[in-house]
């Protein structure tokens, strides 16, 4: 059983450029969310994907979009890029969207807007 | 929404010492408490959880506390190690699984 795998580790980007992060689930997993965690904070909730569909946003502006793909892959993309978006990125795979157990994190993607 | 504040936000031990860490929420529809260990450069990963009907859960050396009337709960660790040196996070979660972080704490256990 493959674990949450997200890609890339690292990523330097400039000011008002756009980004896409990549994550894949952890097998039998349909439920993605994606969390941004700021240095020396904990993770904030962006959005949520099941079967495809957004599920669930937290306070971040429209530039954050996302989407699923028929495999329960995920994309996080990012418009217009300010400085504090730089970030650690998570990712986090779950078999449904209320489960209470096998909510599993990726490593994140580290980025970093100059 | 939901604000979980997690104190205090650094604590160091001696080996062999207790930790805990303590976590206080707002939002009375949370139901689900898990803890979760941030090592440096890698995500979070549970460490143990609780759901709301119940008080106390424990795991080893590990133990989480519940009390619904105060909205608060702790992690307890025993017989701290080195390797438990690392970042904690308490969080709450709604049932759609929108998960509330706290702010984190680093333990530095000393050998």
């Amino acid at each position: 059983e493959t674990g949450v795998t997200q890609s890339p580790t690292h990523l330097i980007k400039t000011r008002g450029q756009q980004v896409t992060l990549r994550c894949s689930s952890q097998s039998g997993h349909n439920t993605v969310s994606w969390y941004q965690q700021a240095l020396g904070q904990g993770p904030q909730f962006i959005f949520q994907y099941y079967r495809e569909e957004e599920n669930g946003r937290g306070n971040f502006p429209p530039r954050f979009s996302g989407l699923q793909f028929p495999n329960y892959s995920s994309e996080l993309n990012v418009n217009a890029l300010e400085l504090d978006d730089s970030a650690l990125y998570l990712c986090a795979s779950s078999s449904e969207p209320g489960a209470n157990y096998g909510y599993t994190f990726g490593s994140g993607t580290r980025l970093t807007v100059v | 929404g939901e604000n979980v504040e997690q104190h205090p936000s650094t604590l160091s031990v001696q080996e062999g010492d207790s930790a805990v860490i303590k976590c206080t929420y707002s939002d009375s529809a949370s139901n689900y408490f898990p803890w979760y260990k941030q090592e440096l450069g890698k995500g979070p990963q549970l460490i143990i959880d609780i759901r709301s009907n119940v008080g106390e859960k424990k795991d080893q050396r590990i133990a989480v506390t519940l009390n619904k009337t105060a909205k608060h709960f702790s992690l307890h660790i025993t017989e701290t190690q080195p390797e438990d040196s690392a970042v904690y996070f308490c969080a709450a979660s709604s049932p759609l699984r929108k998960f509330y972080f706290g702010s984190g704490t680093k333990l530095n256990v000393k050998p």
